[in-house]
């Protein structure tokens, strides 16, 4: 009964390949975002969804489309991977307003080579 | 965009508190958050607190708010080994969907 779950945990593939990780999350919450922690643990937010609908994109080159096929769902491709993305990739979900605290998933280490 | 500051490192020996330290910028926060980051680990929500608290106690852990100063404290008492990671402090962006702004995390070694 995982409340955010994500696949695959480990991705290694090579320079260029597109790439997806998948996120699930089973809290009826209304809002998903994915993080980016680099090398030196800094986590940055990059997308915000809220009932499907983008609503924040933090300045993340456009090789990365986040989908949301339905609430529950916030997938994440990424095209012509680069060194740069190799990082831990991790989802969160909430309740829409901030009020109550994010659940995260376990995150995704990519490694790009 | 909300700055959100913290010191990168904190030894302590077991048994001993910790206090681990966290400035933000925005004053319209309503919620503050720690989150605790284990090595090769997930983040674990530990606490939170409303802006309109000055303190929040959960078992070993203390929470002190000061809003005049945007001053943001975890202490932690009686600290174990098993509490060495990374502790981060968050605050909710009022401009970015309320997607969490974190700090740089704070090492928490402890040491028998």
């Amino acid at each position: 009964d995982t409340a955010v779950s994500q696949t695959p945990k480990y991705l290694v593939t090579q320079m260029g390949n597109d790439k997806s990780i998948k996120c699930e999350q089973n809290l009826g919450h209304d809002t998903m975002y994915w993080y980016k922690q680099d090398s030196k643990k800094f986590l940055k937010i990059m997308f915000s969804y809220n009932n499907k609908e983008l609503i924040i994109n933090e300045t993340v080159p456009n090789r990365f489309s986040p989908k949301s096929p339905d609430k529950a769902h916030l997938n994440l491709h990424i095209n012509s991977l680069e060194l740069g993305d190799s990082a831990v990739y991790f989802c969160a979900s909430s309740p829409w307003g901030g009020r109550l605290e994010q659940y995260f998933g376990p995150g995704t280490r990519l490694t790009v080579t | 965009g909300e700055d959100v500051e913290q010191s990168l490192f904190l030894s302590v020996r077991e048994g001993d508190s910790s206090v681990i330290n966290c400035t933000y910028t925005d004053s319209s926060s309503t919620y503050l958050y720690w989150y605790k980051q284990e090595p090769g680990a997930g983040l674990q929500l530990l606490t939170y607190i409303f802006s309109n608290m000055d303190m929040k106690q959960d078992q070993r852990l203390t929470v002190l708010l000061n809003k005049k100063d945007k001053h943001l404290s975890l202490r932690i008492a009686d600290t174990q080994t098993g509490d060495s990671a990374i502790y981060f402090c968050a605050v909710p962006g009022q401009d970015s969907g309320y997607a969490l702004n974190f700090g740089k995390g704070t090492s928490l070694l402890v040491t028998p």
